[in-house]
């Protein structure tokens, strides 16, 4: 079946800090690959996706490459801020018309002044 | 144009008790999923609609969960009766299609807590 696995956390990093958030995937065929996050309060907003391989979805300084070979999608940013805190889902949606997107356990992420 | 709404927003309901939650999607989704996440384990896919009918409903978990979209307009997420295990953020998501690469929108979730 598909699964979804990323590092777990908690990530504590200084303002100015790099990030990358580790995801890796199991699946059959070629799925779509996402980055969900949720900011404290709020609820699960997409933040960036990648449809086939080789394709780089970014936003708001947020990168990640949709990597087949090694069936990755790393999520990184190369400077964070506090308001990046928060809980970062990967997930992928099997190709064709299925609908079921599969999660990750989610990465809490911290970042101080 | 509003996103997805769901309420209530939290809910602390005793064991045994009912409840039930309320989701609105974004007007003109046909498609709208139920989603859930208990303590820190991962968000699982409950059932899928589209329009009024069921479409998928796999993932729930047993008969003490009932779900309906009746007029494929908002959808309800009954519990009844809780129990504790049902404690965690249910969310609730609609997107327009189900093409693999069309985004899905969410809800913020309502969080239910059962003591």
């Amino acid at each position: 079946g598909n699964s979804v696995t990323q590092m777990e956390g908690p990530v504590t990093l200084s303002e100015e800090a790099f990030l990358t958030i580790n995801c890796t995937y199991t699946a059959t065929g070629y799925p779509s690959l996402f980055w969900y996050v949720q900011y404290p309060g709020e609820g699960l907003q997409l933040l960036l996706k990648a449809t086939k391989a080789d394709d780089k979805g970014s936003n708001k300084g947020f990168e990640a490459t949709y990597r087949k070979e090694t069936t990755s999608f790393h999520l990184e940013k190369g400077s964070v801020q506090v308001s990046d805190s928060a809980v970062y889902f990967c997930a992928l949606r099997p190709g064709g018309s299925n609908y079921k997107l599969t999660f990750g356990k989610g990465t809490l992420l911290t970042v101080n002044p | 144009e509003a996103g997805v709404t769901q309420f209530p927003s939290h809910s602390v309901i005793e064991k045994g008790q009912t409840v039930t939650l309320r989701c609105d999607p974004i007007s003109g989704h046909d498609n709208l999923y139920w989603y859930r996440r208990v303590m820190g384990k991962e968000i699982k896919f409950l059932l899928h609609f589209v329009k009024e009918s069921k479409q998928d409903e796999s993932g729930m978990p047993n008969n003490r969960f009932l779900a309906e979209r009746t007029g494929g307009t908002y959808s309800t997420l009954k519990v009844q009766p809780a129990e504790l295990e049902d404690s965690g953020v249910y969310f609730c998501a609609s997107s327009q299609d189900y093409v693999s690469g069309n985004t899905i929108y969410f809800g913020e979730g309502s969080w239910l807590t059962v003591v």
